[in-house]
């Protein structure tokens, strides 16, 4: 059973960067898409961005330039670092294995396992 | 990006009622649409991916249907376990993004 586990500090000061690393254990990181998703209190979730196991990545532009996704397959684990935080980046981080399906037109592509998350706070 | 919304925000059901949550699109999606499940204090369980695919392990009486820009999620027979916030979510184009979610409270 794959299982992806969130590890990082739970408080972070403003103007510092937040750093967070999942690590995915019962199955290989060499394939698949990794992300990371966020939801601030009260509020929906949002998608920060993906890496996949060869190093490609993609970040939310709502973030402003601010994240680093890296990803280190051995020791199956990747990572997120969001830059000059403010309060506003106070939010549980989850980190999500995204799978894909084809039907020979495109690929569809899903959240199928979740870390359970992990509150940071930004303050003071 | 494209916008999720999802209605209604929130609903009244009781155990064995159906419940029909809709979500729609800002533009043209086709079946790029998945639904979660999330329970207070855990993170979201996939139910639905491609917009009606059952994910493993999901009980039958959930069900989604849709294309294009509207969507539904059905719950044919509530579950005391069934009692969660909803979310939608689309993964036609990049940022992918999700709805704010439909809360199902008990009656």
């Amino acid at each position: 059973q794959v299982q992806l586990q969130e590890s990082g500090p739970g408080l972070v000061k403003p103007s510092e960067t937040l750093s967070l690393t999942c690590t995915v254990s019962g199955g290989s990181i060499s394939t698949y898409y990794w992300s990371w998703i966020r939801q601030r209190p009260g509020n929906g979730l949002e998608w920060i961005g993906y890496i996949y196991y060869s190093g490609t990545s993609y970040h939310n532009p709502s973030l402003k330039g601010r994240v680093t996704i890296s990803i280190d397959t051995s020791k199956n684990q990747f990572s997120l670092k969001v830059s000059s935080v403010t309060a506003a980046d106070t939010a549980v981080y989850y980190c999500a294995r995204g799978s894909t399906e084809y039907d020979g037109r495109g690929y569809y592509y899903f959240f199928d396992y979740w870390g359970q998350g992990n509150l940071v706070t930004v303050s003071s | 990006d494209i916008q999720m919304t999802q209605s209604p925000s929130s609903l009244s059901a009781s155990v064995g009622d159906r419940v029909t949550i809709t979500c729609r699109a800002s533009q043209s999606i086709t079946t790029f649409l998945n639904w979660y499940q999330q329970k207070p204090g855990k993170a979201p369980k996939l139910l639905i991916y491609v917009a009606s695919s059952l994910a493993s392990g999901v009980p039958s009486r959930f069900s989604g249907s849709g294309s294009g820009t509207d969507f539904t999620l059905t719950i044919t027979s509530l579950q005391p376990e069934d009692f969660a916030t909803y979310f939608c979510q689309q993964t036609y184009t990049t940022p992918w993004t999700f709805g704010l979610g439909t809360k199902v409270e008990i009656k």
